[in-house]
């Protein structure tokens, strides 16, 4: 079974600042990871992915995620948070034998001050 | 590329009564759709998986017979929601998955509301 865990619900950093938004997943077979914001009543947009090839992934709008297997982890950073990364973010995990299936974490619910 | 529409984007619908919100690849084929459901500042929660020309299959709790999924062709995927109910008022989003990636691409979602 595949499971993601998003550490903290809210996350609130002031502009300029470094974003950190941790993953943890647990799959019994190589995954594909992923990271998605939602913006208020849309829908999801893909912020990058991890599919076996380079461990650090970079993504649109100046993010970046690195897999880490011997911790099972796919933290999203961005060095310099814009007022417009307000967002929601989830952290998915798919792969094996799921038909496709996403799994999602909780979300993360991102502020920025300014 | 990888475009996905939803239509309508909001509804507003009475107890009792049915509605159809279509999911659209706009410029690939999908031979799988999702429908997900999310509440207010909740997560996306998966209700069926839709194959294009086979019947779709539901997640545990998912109620076949009230939320109709047909997936008539590799481009179009419908959602009924059958004898609408308050508590069936959420966000409903679908996402569709190219050949065999594990990649979806998600739709802007349909806000229902029912009265």
């Amino acid at each position: 079974a595949q499971s993601v865990t998003q550490l903290g619900s809210h996350v609130s950093v002031s502009e300029g600042a470094l974003v950190l938004l941790r993953c943890n997943y647990s799959s019994s077979v190589p995954p594909y990871l992923f990271w998605y914001v939602q913006y208020p009543n849309q829908g999801l947009q893909l912020l990058l992915k991890y599919t076996s090839a380079a461990t650090l992934v970079k993504g649109i709008n100046g993010f970046e995620a690195e897999f880490k297997k011997s911790e099972t982890s796919f933290h999203l950073t961005k060095p310099s948070a814009h007022m417009s990364d307000a967002a929601e973010y989830f952290c998915a995990v798919s792969g094996g034998n799921q038909g496709g299936k996403l799994i999602f974490g909780q979300g993360t619910e991102l502020s920025v001050k300014p | 590329g990888a475009v996905v529409s939803q239509h309508p984007s909001w509804v507003i619908c009475k107890s009792g009564t049915s509605v159809k919100i279509e999911c659209r690849s706009l410029d690939f084929q999908a031979t799988t759709m999702f429908w997900y459901r999310q509440f207010p500042k909740q997560s996306l929660m998966l209700m069926a998986t839709s194959n294009e020309g086979s019947k779709a299959t539901y997640e545990q709790g998912v109620e076949k017979d009230k939320f109709l999924i047909n997936h008539a062709s590799l481009t179009l995927s419908t959602l009924t929601v059958t004898s609408a109910h308050p508590e069936d008022s959420s966000f409903y989003i679908c996402s569709a998955r190219v050949g065999r990636s594990y990649e979806q691409y998600f739709g802007p979602g349909t806000r229902l509301t029912v009265t």
